[in-house]
């Protein structure tokens, strides 16, 4: 049974170019979770979706920041136009229900750096 | 407020011997569950185990196993015979029964001393 997926694992943006980062979720997994884990950091929420639908935002920075999880497809984590303070390790995690009582499982993550 | 604290910010440990890893957390609420991950230099966030806050018993895996006491909001992992690839980061998570998200310490960095 394949793990989490998320490519790419490491990419490099100019400043003001966009981010898109994707994640496959395990199979039979339909709860997907993103987190940024800053340097010397803690892994911090941004996001949790399920298939078409946005549960809870409440970590994502208002402006820039969007996620999607499609019917069909990864979910998409989109950064547009990207500073330097976006540089991070972005992680995304899958469960199979969503209550609290699931283990989330963690993808590699993706390692953007802003130039 | 929910929080999760880890005091220790670097360990270290001679192959083989026994380590304990430290975390605390704050909660109003009676029932939850509370998780050990492990990342490695890899990056990868690995489950290394996991307690239930309404079960008495500490939760093993193999090596692996938590000193839980609920009173105390105290959740520390215990590391058994050492071994060099368990050098990583170990951070504590909690998730709350309010919102969707795990809450993580800010990390223990472990390295095991050949």
């Amino acid at each position: 049974n394949a793990g989490v997926m998320q490519n790419p694992r490491h990419l490099v943006r100019r400043r003001g170019q966009e981010a898109r980062l994707r994640c496959s979720p395990m199979k039979g997994h339909s709860h997907v979770y993103w987190y940024r884990q800053l340097p010397e950091e803690g892994l911090k929420f941004m996001v949790y979706l399920q298939k078409e639908n946005i549960i809870d935002e409440s970590g994502m920075p208002k402006e820039r920041f969007s996620a999607e999880f499609p019917k069909e497809g990864p979910s998409i984590l989109r950064i547009q136009q990207v500073v330097r303070g976006d540089s991070a390790a972005y992680f995304c995690a899958s469960s199979p229900s969503g209550g609290r009582a699931d283990t989330q499982y963690f993808g590699p993550g993706t390692r953007l750096t802003v130039l | 407020a929910q929080t999760v604290t880890q005091s220790q910010p670097e360990m270290s440990v001679q192959e083989a011997e026994t380590v304990t890893l430290s975390c605390t957390y704050d909660t109003s609420e009676n029932n939850y569950y509370l998780f050990w991950y492990k990342q490695p230099p890899s990056r990868q966030m690995i489950l290394v185990i996991r307690q239930e806050a309404y079960k008495q018993q500490n939760a093993t895996e193999n090596r692996f196993s938590v000193n839980f006491q609920k009173a105390a909001k105290s959740f520390s992992l215990k590391i058994s015979d050492s071994q060099l690839g368990d050098t990583a980061m170990y951070f504590c998570a909690f998730p709350p029964n309010t919102g969707n998200q795990f809450y993580f310490g800010t990390g223990t960095s472990l390295t095991v001393i050949p």
